[in-house]
């Protein structure tokens, strides 16, 4: 199994902060990564896939990066829709795994 | 638009098995994409279950794979879920999703099914 890990587990920020997630994986996917949003009692929402292709209706202010096994998230000026948790997922194996989350919470 | 719809009992007895439907509206599954299923117990994160392709292709996470069926009613332009001998530890969340490439990019609310006597 590939396995996905994400730092920080928590992160508190600010409205209009620049806030960044990182997600590592056991080993190279080239660039099968996708971010998702999850917020509470909610299904989790595409942001990017490829590792760096924005989603269709996605906010420009998402972005990522990353390829091999290093990758990140960033938010370039935090809004208040976006406290809520992220996860990674790879699909460079057919079985699909995610990273633990990453909250982000009000500061 | 596309939209997806889960359905099945909210409740599960232990050791029996937990049945789901994914009704999938505003695109034919025949069209193509794989079809899949992911859970999240509660305060955890995203387990991927499986997915199936319009032919009925399927792949399934191995550490549930002997308990696992996907199927698809491509008639009825729906997939099913099927999880046998379930505990407790099946409790979860249980989402319906479109796999474009490998990633998921439409999802369904969600049904929270619980695992007890």
């Amino acid at each position: 199994d590939i396995q996905m890990t994400q730092s920080p587990s928590t992160l508190s920020a600010s409205v209009g902060d620049r806030v960044t997630i990182t997600c590592r994986a056991s080993q190279s996917i080239s660039s099968w990564l996708a971010w998702y949003q999850q917020k509470p009692g909610k299904a989790p929402k595409l942001l990017i896939y490829k590792a760096s292709s924005l989603e269709s209706g996605v906010p420009s202010r998402f972005s990522g990066s990353g390829s091999g096994t290093e990758f990140t998230l960033t938010i370039s000026s935090l809004q208040p829709d976006d406290f809520a948790t992220y996860y990674c997922q790879q699909y460079n194996s057919y079985l699909r795994t995610f990273g633990q989350g990453t909250k982000v919470e009000i500061k | 638009q596309v939209q997806l719809q889960e359905s099945g009992p909210g409740l599960v007895k232990p050791s029996e098995t937990l049945s789901l439907t994914c009704a999938v509206s505003g695109y034919s599954i025949s069209s193509g994409y794989y079809w899949g299923w992911i859970r999240q117990p509660p305060g955890k994160g995203l387990e991927w279950i499986g997915s199936i392709y319009h032919s009925g292709s399927t792949y399934y996470n191995p550490s549930l794979k002997s308990r696992v069926t996907i199927s698809v009613d491509t008639s009825k332009n729906q997939f099913s879920l099927k999880l046998s001998s379930v505990t407790a530890a099946d409790t979860a969340v249980y989402y319906c999703a479109r796999s474009r490439w490998g990633y998921m990019d439409v999802w369904g609310k969600g049904t929270t099914v619980t695992v007890s006597s």
